[in-house]
């Protein structure tokens, strides 16, 4: 059975980095990849990247520039960090299965203030 | 980046009626490997999205064969062929041809 289980901080201050993980069971990051996808409160679904079943990533252009994302297959955790974050970015942050998001996590909502 | 645009923008059905999503995109979504990369997904009231369809016109496993998609190039179609309490929420397209994958803003299907 496949699951998909984010954590992270909840609250995060203005200009400080996000650090998010995604933990899976029933499937293998070396033969699948994993999206980030998020979404503001009330607001549509927004991709953020994807790391390949090989480590490679993609990423959303409008926020490359902050974005990272990377794997422990050893541990089956994939991790998103996103510096210099704004109000903006609060959000419900979802993990998935997959570059067709097959399967998807309970998310986690991440707000930034001070 | 490949716009995709969704319509309507809400829908209010009767339970056992028809619905029918348009989702057009900006571009062919038909990659290079000959494949079009659209997808449907809802998300019901408080959950995480789950994906309906794949490629375009194929079922995910346990999703019931009242849903239907179609669609070529640049105009999709998801269809209900009858309404059940269950299906409402929000119903999104997206794409995955083209970097960065691009949803659809969303339609809202409500029960009338």
């Amino acid at each position: 059975q496949v699951q998909l289980k984010e954590s992270g901080p909840g609250l995060v201050q203005p200009s400080q980095t996000l650090s998010l993980t995604c933990t899976v069971s029933g499937l293998s990051l070396t033969s699948n990849s994993v999206s980030w996808i998020r979404q503001p409160p009330g607001k549509g679904l927004e991709w953020m990247g994807v790391i390949w079943s090989n480590g490679g990533t993609d990423y959303n252009s409008a926020i490359k520039s902050r974005l990272s994302i990377s794997r422990d297959t050893s541990k089956s955790q994939v991790f998103l960090k996103m510096n210099s974050l704004q109000t903006e970015d609060t959000a419900m942050y979802f993990c998935a299965r997959g570059s067709s998001l097959a399967y998807w996590g309970q998310g986690t909502l991440v707000t930034v203030s001070s | 980046d490949v716009v995709m645009t969704q319509t309507p923008v809400s829908l209010s059905v009767a339970i056992g009626q028809p619905a029918s999503i348009s989702c057009k995109s900006s571009q062919s979504l038909v990659g290079t490997s000959g494949k079009t990369y659209l997808n449907w997904l809802l998300q019901r009231p408080g959950q995480s999205p789950k994906r309906l369809i794949y490629l375009v016109s194929k079922l995910d496993s346990g999703i019931p064969d009242r849903f239907s998609g179609s669609g070529s190039e640049t105009d999709f179609t998801l269809k209900i062929s009858r309404v059940e309490a269950d299906d409402l929420g929000v119903y999104y397209c997206l794409q995955g041809t083209h970097f960065p994958y691009t949803f659809g803003a969303g339609t809202k299907l409500e029960l009338k």
